[in-house]
């Protein structure tokens, strides 16, 4: 089975410092794993994914984020936060075999101060 | 219309009701998905369609009847619901087969309250 844990349901951060959003995973092979946003009254917005290959994903909006195999991590960031970047984000990893579902984490809440 | 659209985005209804949610997409898209947001828990896959046939039912109450009449087109029929049903229904599809790592593109949802 497969798992998500994105550590702190809420950040906060200034207008133009940097975003770390945290997500784990646990799978027994290596996993497709997601990084979602949903605006208020929106619904889910791919950001980026990783599938295979460049370790390092860079997605819309400047995010990125890197698949660290040794630690089971897939964290998101920033270099400088925008008021816009203020959502709901959502860590989510699946399997690779046909058939398989996305696992969604929990979310994170982030708040960009001005 | 572009993407994929809800409607209603508000319902409110009482336990002995019947409704019913309506998701179309616009995407030329194969799958289509039905998921539940409630607060403070991870997105929940309720049904999962592909080419019409539906592939996935996640143990979900019979309160709740799925209806995919063609590939643009799904419904969430409810019945008898209970107050922890209130949450936000999330429609959502995909190219290609119902494979995870085809990308989901999700509607705005319906906000549902249960009285």
């Amino acid at each position: 089975a497969q798992s998500v844990t994105q550590l702190g349901s809420h950040v906060s951060v200034s207008e133009g410092a940097l975003v770390l959003l945290r997500c784990n995973y646990s799978s027994s092979v290596p996993p497709y794993l997601f990084w979602y946003v949903q605006y208020p009254n929106q619904g889910l917005q791919l950001l980026l994914k990783y599938t295979t290959g460049a370790t390092l994903v860079k997605g819309i909006n400047g995010f990125e984020a890197e698949f660290k195999k040794s630690e089971t991590s897939f964290h998101l960031t920033k270099p400088s936060a925008h008021m816009s970047d203020a959502a709901e984000y959502f860590c989510a990893v699946s399997g690779r075999t046909s058939g398989s579902r996305l696992t969604f984490g929990e979310g994170t809440q982030l708040t960009v101060n001005p | 219309e572009t993407g994929v659209t809800q409607t209603p985005r508000h319902l409110v209804m009482g336990m002995t009701n019947k409704k019913s949610l309506k998701c179309e997409q616009h995407l030329g898209h194969n799958a289509m998905y039905w998921y539940k947001q409630s607060a403070k828990k991870p997105l929940e896959l309720m049904f999962v369609y592909s080419l019409e046939e539906r592939v996935e039912n996640n143990s979900v109450p019979s309160r709740f009847s799925p209806e995919c009449p063609n590939s643009s087109h799904l419904f969430l029929h409810l019945h008898t619901l209970q107050p922890e049903d209130s949450a936000l229904y999330l429609c959502a599809s995909s190219q290609g087969s119902a494979s995870s790592y085809n990308e989901q593109f999700f509607g705005p949802g319906t906000r549902l309250t249960v009285l």
